[in-house]
């Protein structure tokens, strides 16, 4: 079992949807992530947080919004998603201190669809 | 962007067949960070090398760090079906951030 949660694991849903997809970490680790992810490719990041507070957007379309309310929670909220934005989405958390190495812990993901 | 260049990109081999998947940049990192993904689950970390030609195994899995700390490679000795996924190198980066590589997709056949 992973010590990231995610939820739901499946999401199928229309381009004039609101949705949210849900992330949830007890390990104290600080920093935060969503990853975008298509089949048999490398994630791609979205978006990184570090200590609650959003230090990396790459460029993401606003029709993703992503909130952390607190340091064990983060979520991603959808609105207005094209099909091409069907994809894996993957939640991922560190200590926060690259300097030792800390390595990425993943959720399951979010299998998303948009129809 | 800080490339990490993987090949070969897909791998199909028999149950038993030995394998070995590369991870290459141009750039020196101070670690290197191997991850599986399986079918319907997120990345997990295999291990992590630090030191210029550092190995280390892990069961049947042995991981190199090149010498200059450009490349490195994953060597897999009698795949089993249980090997199949993805893998991928990461570095780590400043900023919490982490660059992954190209991705191998390795899928062991019984």
């Amino acid at each position: 079992d992973t010590e990231v949660t995610q939820t739901p694991k499946h999401l199928v849903m229309g381009m004039t949807n609101k949705k949210s997809l849900k992330c949830e970490q007890h390990m104290g680790h600080r920093a935060m992530y969503w990853y975008k992810q298509k089949a048999k490719k490398p994630p791609e990041l979205m978006f990184v947080y570090s200590y609650e507070k959003l230090s990396i957007n790459e460029s993401v379309p606003s029709r993703f919004s992503p909130e952390c309310p607190n340091s064990s929670l983060l979520n991603l909220h959808l609105h207005a998603l094209q099909p091409e934005d069907s994809a894996l989405y993957l939640c991922a958390s560190s200590r926060g201190w690259i300097g030792n190495n800390s390595p990425l812990h993943f959720g399951n993901g979010t299998r998303l669809t948009v129809t | 962007t800080q490339l990490l260049e993987q090949s070969p990109q897909f791998l199909s081999i028999q149950e038993g067949e030995n394998l070995t998947v590369y991870c290459n940049s141009s750039s020196v990192f101070s670690s290197l960070q191997w991850y599986r993904q399986e079918p319907g689950e997120g990345p997990v970390l295999l291990v992590t090398v630090v030191t210029g030609g550092e190995v280390k195994k892990l069961k049947r899995l042995t991981f190199q760090f090149g010498d200059a700390r450009k490349d490195s490679s994953l060597h897999i000795t009698a795949a089993q079906p249980g090997d199949t996924g993805l893998y991928l190198c990461a570095r780590p980066n400043t900023g919490n951030q982490f660059y992954f590589g190209t991705g191998t997709s390795l899928t062991v056949i019984p």
